[in-house]
């Protein structure tokens, strides 16, 4: 099992590009969220999902959208990139949110917006 | 609001025993987690508490209470590879995770 992908690893894009991260678990987990990280700061819930079809917004949803049209696939989309977007951006999926239920994440994708 | 502390970093010496620290303020509580994350890497699962008390596992143990809004990993015989940031989390009334910043933890021979 490969667990939690993300493509791409890396990315740079120029201020006002759009670009879209793809994040693929194989663990037909129920549950999955965008984070991002930046120095200094704990990871920064974006967009969550609790089952295909669905999604909702986290912490800091400004500028994102997501889709969840598989299960087993999460989208992130930046449609029009700012610098304030360069981070470290993590998917992880779980079984469940509740209680005991540790999440898996994906490699990253490292992202800077110039 | 929501808060999670934890010392931004600590050093210690291999084959020593550390503790890291972790005090939250949250909207409710349903369990505490700790991740390891090494450097350039996705952070890893290391523990769960949701009951006051000391969970041990191998060389890592942690530590809550509750009533005190208090967490410690505790980490022995460390070794070089123990070189990570450990990151803090606490699961809401919400079931969200809100993330502490993280513990880089430094080893030195």
């Amino acid at each position: 099992n490969a667990g939690v992908t993300q493509t791409p690893k890396f990315r740079v894009l120029k201020t006002g590009q759009s670009m879209t991260l793809l994040c693929a678990q194989d663990m037909n987990h129920e549950y999955m969220y965008w984070y991002r990280q930046d120095p200094g700061m704990g990871l920064r819930l974006i967009h969550y999902s609790v089952g295909e079809g669905t999604t909702a917004k986290g912490e800091v949803p400004d500028g994102y959208n997501v889709s969840r049209l598989k299960k087993q696939n999460f989208l992130l989309g930046l449609e029009s990139a700012a610098p304030s977007q360069t981070s470290v951006y993590f998917c992880a999926s779980s079984p469940t949110s509740v209680s005991y239920n540790e999440q898996f994440f994906g490699p990253g994708t490292r992202l800077t917006v110039l | 609001g929501q808060n999670i502390d934890q010392p931004t970093e600590m050093t210690a010496t291999e084959g020593a025993i550390v503790q890291i620290n972790c005090t939250y303020q949250t909207s409710g509580f349903n369990g505490l987690f700790w991740y390891q994350q090494h450097a350039g890497e996705a952070p890893t699962f290391l523990s769960y508490n949701v009951l006051d008390g000391l969970e041990e596992k191998g060389r890592f143990s942690s530590f809550l209470s509750r009533s005190k809004g208090y967490s410690y990993l505790l980490l022995k015989e460390l070794q070089m590879k123990d070189s990570a940031s450990y990151l803090c989390a606490v699961l809401d009334s919400n079931y969200q995770l809100i993330w502490g910043a993280g513990t880089k933890l430094i080893i030195k021979p």
